[in-house]
């Protein structure tokens, strides 16, 4: 399966300031996604990341907030824009099984936790 | 409405013993389901998958689905200290998007 390496792990941000978070995955990937999991709390999914065109963002969440790039099938980024004390959360990337192979499996990355002060 | 729910637990067994993990998810186009471990402060790591109705085993884990019931469960056999994490269960839409359950926390009683 994917090795997804993940950056920062974590960081303490002012109120206001934007954070951009980095995953880098070691083969081609068809779907990389974007979560959210706050403190004791199950995943929320943010968006989908799609190669070459805009993201696909789920309910409750918006582009001018979160944008995500994803320049190509093995790096995507997500940025949490104006940050306020609620954006506090550890966020995660994921992919889907490389391309090519039959094994099944969503890998995550190791996470970032993200602090607003 | 929530997709997938689980047992809430948490759950707590004495070494060696069983624990059973039950999940149900409410999408019916719902294909493949997944079971997740997660320790505390660390990303879900992955342990079992599953799509075809029935058992399926793969060490001191077994998992089963029924689709009828829209039922997933998670059977962990000869439960040690370091089985101790949340197990989080989930299912994937025909979109590849994975939903999540609320997870249900395991202690295992040394």
């Amino acid at each position: 399966s994917a090795v997804i390496s993940q950056k920062p792990s974590r960081d303490i941000c002012q109120r206001g300031t934007s954070l951009t978070i980095q995953c880098q995955v070691d083969s081609q990937v068809t779907m990389m996604f974007w979560y959210r999991q706050q403190p004791g709390q199950s995943l929320t999914l943010i968006a989908t990341a799609n190669q070459g065109s805009e993201a696909t963002y789920e309910s409750g969440f918006v582009i001018d907030k979160f944008p995500i790039s994803r320049p190509n099938l093995t790096f995507s980024t997500l940025t949490v824009s104006n940050m306020s004390p609620e954006d506090s959360s550890i966020y995660l990337c994921s992919a889907e099984k490389p391309q090519g192979e039959t094994s099944y499996g969503y890998t995550f990355g190791s996470g970032t936790r993200l602090t607003v002060v | 409405q929530k997709e997938v729910e689980q047992n809430s637990g948490p759950l707590s067994v004495p070494e060696g013993a069983i624990a059973s993990l039950n999940c149900t998810y409410s999408d019916r186009g719902s294909q493949s389901f997944f079971w997740y471990r997660q320790y505390s402060g660390k990303s879900p790591e992955l342990i079992m998958f599953i799509y075809s109705n029935g058992d399926k085993e793969d060490g001191r884990f077994t998992a089963q689905l029924n689709k009828a019931s829209q039922y997933v469960s998670l059977l962990i056999r000869d439960s040690q200290p370091s089985d101790s994490a949340t197990y989080l269960c989930a299912a994937v839409s025909g979109d590849y998007k994975l939903s999540f359950g609320a997870g249900t926390t395991v202690t295992v009683r040394a």
